[in-house]
């Protein structure tokens, strides 16, 4: 069965600083991976994908993500956090047999001024 | 319609009575999703739509649950003898050919 994971259940970091929200996943087969924001009181807004290529996939916001087949990780991380960037982050996972997107637990993000 | 659209956005109602809750994919969009979020939390998967197959039921929490999904288009999450438990966001996706699922605004059921 496939699983995400989403060790930490929230990350605090300063505004200017890098971050970086931990995934790592159990799929059979290729992976395909994804990252999603929610905002207070909207849905999921899609942010990145891996498929298949290069392993550093940017994304909407700066975000960027690294596929590590070796570690099964798959990585946010953003250069220079903002405050505008705090809101609750979500991994999912699929494999290319079309099976159903596997989402993570969810991390929430705070940016501090 | 540009995204996925549900309604209604809220929702309060009374605890035993049955509610319905509906979602309009993408346009094309063959794959829908159905979860729910209760207060910031995790999804709960409930149940996955594809094309013509048969769904896959196997998150819905109780037989209080069901949905449906009529011409491939347009699908309602039913819920039966409402109970406080079940106070969430319900949250539908669909998708389309390339992998990416895209998420509506959501339908906050509050049971009181």
């Amino acid at each position: 069965a496939q699983s995400v994971a989403q060790p930490e259940d929230q990350v605090n970091v300063a505004e200017g600083n890098p971050l970086t929200v931990k995934c790592t996943y159990s799929v059979s087969g290729n992976p395909y991976l994804f990252w999603y924001v929610q905002y207070p009181n909207r849905g999921l807004q899609f942010l990145l994908k891996y498929i298949t290529g290069d392993n550093l996939v940017k994304g909407s916001y700066g975000f960027e993500a690294e596929f590590n087949k070796s570690q099964t990780s798959f990585h946010l991380k953003k250069p220079s956090a903002l405050v505008s960037d705090s809101a609750l982050y979500f991994c999912a996972a699929e494999n290319n047999a079309g099976n159903m997107l596997t989402f993570g637990g969810g991390t929430r993000l705070m940016v501090k001024p | 319609g540009a995204g996925v659209s549900q309604s209604p956005s809220n929702k309060v109602t009374e605890k035993g009575k049955d509610v319905e809750l509906r979602c309009d994919p993408i346009s094309g969009h063959t794959a829908l999703y159905w979860y729910r979020q209760s207060l910031g939390q995790g999804l709960e998967f409930l149940i996955y739509f594809q094309g013509n197959s048969a769904p896959d039921k196997s998150g819905l929490p109780s037989d209080r649950f069901s949905a449906e999904r009529t011409g491939g288009s347009v699908s309602t999450l039913t819920i039966q003898r409402t109970q406080q438990e079940d106070s969430a966001v319900y949250l539908c996706a669909s998708s389309g050919g390339v992998n990416t699922i895209y998420f509506g605004e959501g339908s906050w059921l509050t049971v009181v």
